[in-house]
C-alpha cells in the first residue's frame, strides 16, 4: 500500500549546524511533496513543497530535495536556530485527493 | 497562521458517546480534508469533502461521517466512540481537489475518550 519512511525519529544538532530529514515513498504516482512543521499544541505548518517536475527547492534556510527515480526527497534546513526546534513531517500526495504523511522527525537545535 | 478554525480546542467524552467537530476554511477555499493524528504519529487521511460532498474516504469505519455546508464549512461527527479514538482531529483545506493543492491545516481539536 501507501506509504512514507521518515528518517530519523529524533535529530538532535548545535545552534549554528546544519539538519537534514530524509523521506522514502512507495507510490510511483506521487507528484507534490510538501513538508510541515508542528510545534506542540500547533496545526502542521506548511514550510516548504516541490513538485515532481522540480528536483530542487529552496527558500532562504530551507531547502528540499526530490529524487523521483530513487522516490527519495530530503529536507535540509542551515544555520539552524532554537526556534526551528519541532516535529517536522514530511508528506506524498497519495491517490487522487489525499497526503500520505511520513511518522514525523523530532528536532532539538541546542543552544 | 493559517485561516484555518477549528472547534472546540479540547474535548473529552466517554467510551460510547458521539462527538461533532467543527471546522471553517481559509477564505476561497472550497475542499476540507479530515485527519487523525495519534501521539507521535503522522496525520492519518480520514476523508475528504468538495462542494458538500465526500471525495474520498481512508481507512476508517463508517461511524466516522462528515458534512460539507455551502459556506464550505465542515462537521467531523464520530459515533460510538472508543478509547482509540483519542487523538488530535485536524482540518485542512485547500482550493480544489487535485492531489497537488496545498492543503492548510488548523490547530486541531484535541479528543480525550475516557
Amino acid at each position: 500500500g501507501e506509504n512514507v519512511e521518515q528518517h530519523p525519529s529524533t535529530l538532535s544538532v548545535q545552534e549554528g549546524d546544519s539538519a537534514v530529514i530524509k523521506c522514502t515513498y512507495s507510490d510511483s504516482a506521487s507528484n507534490y511533496f510538501p513538508w510541515y512543521k508542528q510545534e506542540l499544541g500547533k496545526g502542521p505548518q506548511l514550510i516548504i513543497d516541490i513538485r515532481s517536475n522540480v528536483g530542487e527547492k529552496k527558500d532562504q534556510r530551507i531547502a528540499v530535495t526530490l529524487n523521483k527515480t530513487a522516490k527519495h526527497f530530503s529536507l535540509h534546513i542551515t544555520e539552524t536556530q532554537p526556534e526551528d526546534s519541532a516535529v517536522y513531517f514530511c508528506a506524498a500526495s497519495g491517490g487522487t485527493y489525499k497526503y500520505i504523511f511520513g511518522t514525523g522527525t523530532r528536532l532539538k537545535v541546542l543552544a | 497562521e493559517t485561516g484555518v478554525t477549528q472547534s472546540p480546542t479540547h474535548l473529552i467524552k466517554t467510551r460510547g458517546q458521539q462527538v461533532t467537530l467543527r471546522c471553517s476554511s481559509q477564505s476561497g477555499h472550497n475542499t476540507v480534508s479530515w485527519y487523525q493524528q495519534a501521539l507521535g504519529q503522522g496525520p492519518q487521511f480520514i476523508f475528504q469533502y468538495y462542494r458538500e460532498e465526500e471525495n474520498g474516504r481512508g481507512n476508517f469505519p463508517p461511524r466516522f461521517s462528515g458534512l460539507q455546508f455551502p459556506n464550505y464549512s465542515s462537521e467531523l461527527n464520530v459515533n460510538a466512540l472508543e478509547l482509540d479514538d483519542s487523538a488530535l482531529y485536524l482540518c485542512a483545506s485547500s482550493y480544489g481537489t487535485r492531489k497537488e493543492e496545498t492543503q492548510y491545516f488548523g490547530p486541531g481539536t484535541r479528543l480525550l475518550v475516557l
